[in-house]
């Protein structure tokens, strides 16, 4: 199975303040049809999971653009540009290109 | 607008068996195949595989093989999740997902095994 690797795995930020959180994949992540299928999403506490980032960097519809997702193969980063109250929660890398789909431990975000 | 009900919570002993459902309204249902994700408490996601809303077949991640059925009621774009045979380790909160991105998802059903 692919194994997710994120870090850190915690991270306080204060408002306005720019943070980014690694992915790391055990296999490449670029699939046969040249699309990688990696996604990120936040857990806000008490919620389901909630679709950022999709193909590594594909805003989903809604989403602030101060998130912005990166990376190819192995490599991945999602990066907040301006932390705002309401983006605390649990941050999970997801990748849909090998089965069995897998998720990364996830990195929980606090507002300082 | 897209929506993903799912069932209410349940209490169950173990050995007993539980049928949680998932209503997908504002989209066509046979369009997308339907994710079925654990999430035991205070941990990560785990996915337990996929149904073809289409065809009705189901795929199972290899822990979740033997023990839990997903189905559908496709003429009431609802695609269920059962487990039969409870252990304390199926507490957990099960969500379900629509595919391809996992853009919706359930409110999550809690399911407790407690004797």
């Amino acid at each position: 199975d692919v194994v997710l690797t994120q870090t850190p795995p915690t991270l306080s930020a204060t408002i306005g303040q720019s943070v980014s959180i690694s992915c790391r994949s055990s296999q490449s992540l670029l699939d046969s049809d040249g699309d990688t299928y990696l996604n990120w999403l936040l857990q806000r506490p008490g919620q389901s999971p909630q679709l950022l980032i999709y193909s590594v960097s594909n805003l989903e519809s809604g989403v602030p653009n101060r998130f912005s997702g990166s990376g190819s193969e192995t490599d991945f980063t999602l990066k907040i540009s301006g932390v705002e109250a309401e983006d605390l929660g649990v941050y999970y890398c997801m990748q849909a290109t090998h089965a069995p789909l897998t998720f990364g431990s996830g990195t929980k975000l606090e507002i300082k | 607008q897209i929506q993903l009900v799912q069932s209410g919570p349940e209490l169950k002993k173990p050995g007993e068996s539980v049928k949680i459902s998932c209503k997908a309204s504002g989209y066509t249902f046979t369009d997308y195949a339907m994710h079925w994700v654990k999430q035991a408490p205070g941990k990560g996601l785990k996915w337990m595989g996929w149904i073809n809303t289409y065809t009705g077949k189901p795929t199972y991640a290899d822990d979740f093989k033997g023990r839990f059925v997903f189905s559908l009621e496709a003429s009431a774009s609802t695609a269920n999740l059962q487990i039969s045979n409870l252990k304390n380790e199926d507490t957990a909160t099960y969500f379900c997902a629509r595919g391809n991105w996992f853009a919706y998802w359930g409110q999550g059903t809690l399911v407790t095994v407690s004797s």
